[in-house]
């Protein structure tokens, strides 16, 4: 199975609302990732998480605030978000060891009214 | 800081051969991988390439050189389905400690008929 999969697929929500973004693998990957990706832009990495722990966060807002509950799921919680947070939101995976080879998730496309 | 360029868009028509150049500015290179995006799809790992010279994997073979800080993707036997946008990623031992991809810019590869 060579599969992230991601949910919800699109999420509207309100800059006062709590929302959690889901992403799950079942690869055995130890490395997770979180990308924001804007319409016509590159992936830009948000956070890592190596064995279960957060090995980098990219200076990303407080609003956004990353789980990884077990070595297949990973979060991201969503707080009092601002318009220009609207993006795509990408999950992938890897070996801990192939960092350069990163199965990715189909997105959630996240739009912030 | 990391650098990397990409030319923009490219065209080309149906069967024939393209190359997506990608010119990158890093310390500690570790190694240059590429990644084709459909539009509204997910990433796809195509190749990586740490050493000098030309990995080949089936149409698809990319080719780096480290003194030149300069790689390349070349697809052969174009069809309709490589229209996509194509990344670069550098991977650098001294950013998150190896474990971060840096994206470039990205080339619209268009096939024609």
């Amino acid at each position: 199975d060579t599969e992230v999969t991601q949910t919800p697929k699109h999420l509207v929500m309100g800059m006062t609302n709590k929302k959690s973004l889901k992403c799950e693998q079942h690869m055995g990957h130890r490395a997770m990732y979180w990308y924001k990706q804007k319409a016509k832009k590159p992936p830009e990495l948000m956070f890592v998480y190596s064995y279960e722990k957060l090995s980098i966060n990219e200076s990303v807002p407080s609003r956004f605030s990353p789980e990884c509950p077990n070595s297949s799921l990973l979060n991201l919680h969503l707080h009092a978000l601002q318009p220009e947070d609207s993006a795509l939101y990408l999950c992938a995976s890897s070996q801990v060891q192939i960092p350069h080879e990163q199965y990715f998730g189909p997105g959630t496309r996240l739009t912030v009214t | 800081g990391q650098s990397l360029e990409q030319p923009s868009e490219v065209t080309a028509v149906e069967g024939a051969i393209v190359q997506i150049n990608c010119t990158y500015q890093t310390s500690g290179f570790y190694g240059l991988s590429w990644y084709q995006q459909h539009d509204g799809g997910a990433p796809t790992f195509l190749s990586y390439n740490a050493l000098d010279g030309l990995e080949e994997t089936g149409r698809f073979s990319s080719f780096l050189s480290r003194s030149d800080s300069y790689g390349y993707l070349l697809l052969q036997e174009l069809q309709m389905k490589d229209s996509a946008s194509y990344f670069c990623a550098v991977r650098d031992r001294l950013t998150g400690g190896g474990n971060k991809l840096t994206f470039g810019t990205g080339t619209q590869l268009k096939v024609e008929l």
